[in-house]
């Protein structure tokens, strides 16, 4: 069965400092992976998105950037976290069509 | 661009009655993939049921929505409400089977009294 894990559970990180937050897929080959951002209160907002191995797609900047280093894994991070950049973090997968998994998220407050 | 609109923010119901949430969405795409998730406390969304195809009705759990694209909207109802459905409801938008990006609606707290 696949499962997705996303570390870690929560943050509290100073502004200006870095921030690295991971995704990893397991049980499934080539997924489409997704990073999103819910701010409290707010909405689901796609970040990211990638489809294969080393490429990945931007789609709202918010001064974070992603990676996918591995078929299996996708990053997430930033040199300097700014206090805007709390929230709920999850990641996503899927196949071929939009049908999304979401992961259990990771909390992220920044002061 | 792709919008979906959630009029209600917060509905508040009693168990055992219907309840109903609304969305619409604009797209220029049209053969859009309609999506409603569910997310409860502290916890991350989960598919709830999807549809793409118009005029036909999807159940899931008791819960039950139909893809009009005449009048671009895809509605949740349930006919009795119970206490554990009391979460936040995102109806969400993809513009193909292959589309790259689920566009989300502000979503609509619902809370369910005894």
């Amino acid at each position: 069965a696949q499962t997705i894990h996303q570390w870690p559970v929560a943050e509290i990180k100073a502004v200006g400092s870095p921030l690295s937050l991971g995704c990893t897929i397991k049980g499934k080959s080539s997924p489409n992976l997704y990073w999103y951002w819910q701010a409290t209160g707010g909405t689901l907002q796609q970040l990211f998105y990638s489809i294969t191995v080393g490429q990945v797609e931007s789609v709202v900047q918010l001064n974070l950037s992603a990676s996918r280093p591995k078929d299996d894994q996708f990053i997430l991070s930033t040199e300097k976290l700014l206090l805007s950049h709390s929230g709920f973090y999850l990641c996503a997968w899927s196949l071929e069509g939009p049908d999304y998994t979401f992961g259990s998220g990771t909390r992220l407050l920044v002061i | 661009g792709d919008s979906v609109t959630q009029t209600e923010g917060l509905v508040t119901l009693t168990e055992g009655l219907p309840v109903m949430l609304n969305c619409t969405y604009q797209t220029i795409y049209s053969n859009p993939f309609l999506f409603w998730y569910v997310q409860h406390l502290n916890e991350s969304p989960r598919l709830l049921l999807k549809s793409f195809t118009d005029n036909k009705r999807t159940e899931h759990q008791g819960f039950h929505a139909t893809l009009h694209k005449s009048s671009s909207s895809f509605h949740l109802q349930k006919s009795s409400a119970q206490l554990s459905d009391s979460a936040l409801y995102y109806c969400a938008l993809s513009e193909s089977q292959g589309g790259r990006a689920l566009i989300f609606g502000t979503g609509t707290t619902v809370s369910v009294s005894p």
